[in-house]
């Protein structure tokens, strides 16, 4: 898996979007950029996936630069319960095994 | 459905003693995990296993040993505990590989004395 690299911590006023970013400038031609999130003491939790185009969905959006080495995550309208640590994760659906190597994260923190 | 279920949520060891951490899903997924977090670091993976009756090594597997004998579930043992062993295990599951997300579970939290 390529290696991507995320701030340590960040915060968030609730109801403001959060952008989350990931740098991933190794990343390959087949490989996709995941995240997960991870509440206090939860197993981590799917967010969104995405090969080159941006993608939406329920829970957030991911932009993803046209070179492709960086992303990032966005939460429209954080809430606290949005408080977690996310994982950006790149890795291509042809390794055996659809293995997730998790990193650090950025551990979000939504204040009031 | 209840997704992927853990049992214990809770358990403590002596150094030397042997036990298992059972998996359990009832999503019909072909893909099964065993992962380890340790405090304040992102998971790692101990063994996988892409079917019944397949396992395989991950990131960190010694000291681990897996069985996948039905589909829906996937058995962690740890024949003679280590307190370098004390952490949380994560199961999860998917439903092949390719681009299909992880589903994990709650969580099993060990400590090893």
């Amino acid at each position: 898996d390529a290696k991507t690299t995320q701030p340590t911590s960040m915060d968030c006023a609730e109801g403001r979007a959060a952008n989350l970013p990931c740098n991933h400038s190794t990343i390959s031609g087949n490989e996709y950029v995941y995240w997960y999130r991870q509440i206090h003491s939860q197993g981590p939790q799917y967010i969104i996936h995405g090969l080159k185009n941006n993608e939406t969905n329920e829970m957030a959006s991911l932009i993803i630069t046209e070179d492709r080495k960086s992303s990032t995550l966005i939460l429209p309208h954080a809430t606290l319960r949005d408080t977690a640590v996310y994982y950006c994760i790149v890795r291509s659906p042809l390794e055996a095994g659809n293995m997730l190597t998790f990193g650090g994260g950025t551990r979000l923190m939504v204040k009031p | 459905n209840a997704g992927v279920t853990q049992t214990p949520k809770f358990r403590v060891l002596k150094t030397g003693q042997s036990m298992t951490l059972l998996c359990a899903q009832d999503m019909n997924h072909e893909y099964m995990y065993w992962y380890r977090q340790d405090p304040g670091m992102g998971l790692r993976l101990i063994h996988y296993s892409v079917g019944e009756g397949t396992t395989a090594k991950g990131e960190v597997p010694d000291g681990y040993n897996v069985s996948r004998l039905k589909k829906q579930n996937f058995l962690l043992g740890l024949e003679s505990a280590a307190p370098s062993q004390t952490s949380v295990y994560f199961c999860a599951s998917s439903y092949s590989g390719g681009k299909n997300e992880q589903f994990f579970g709650p969580g099993t939290r060990l400590t090893v004395l």
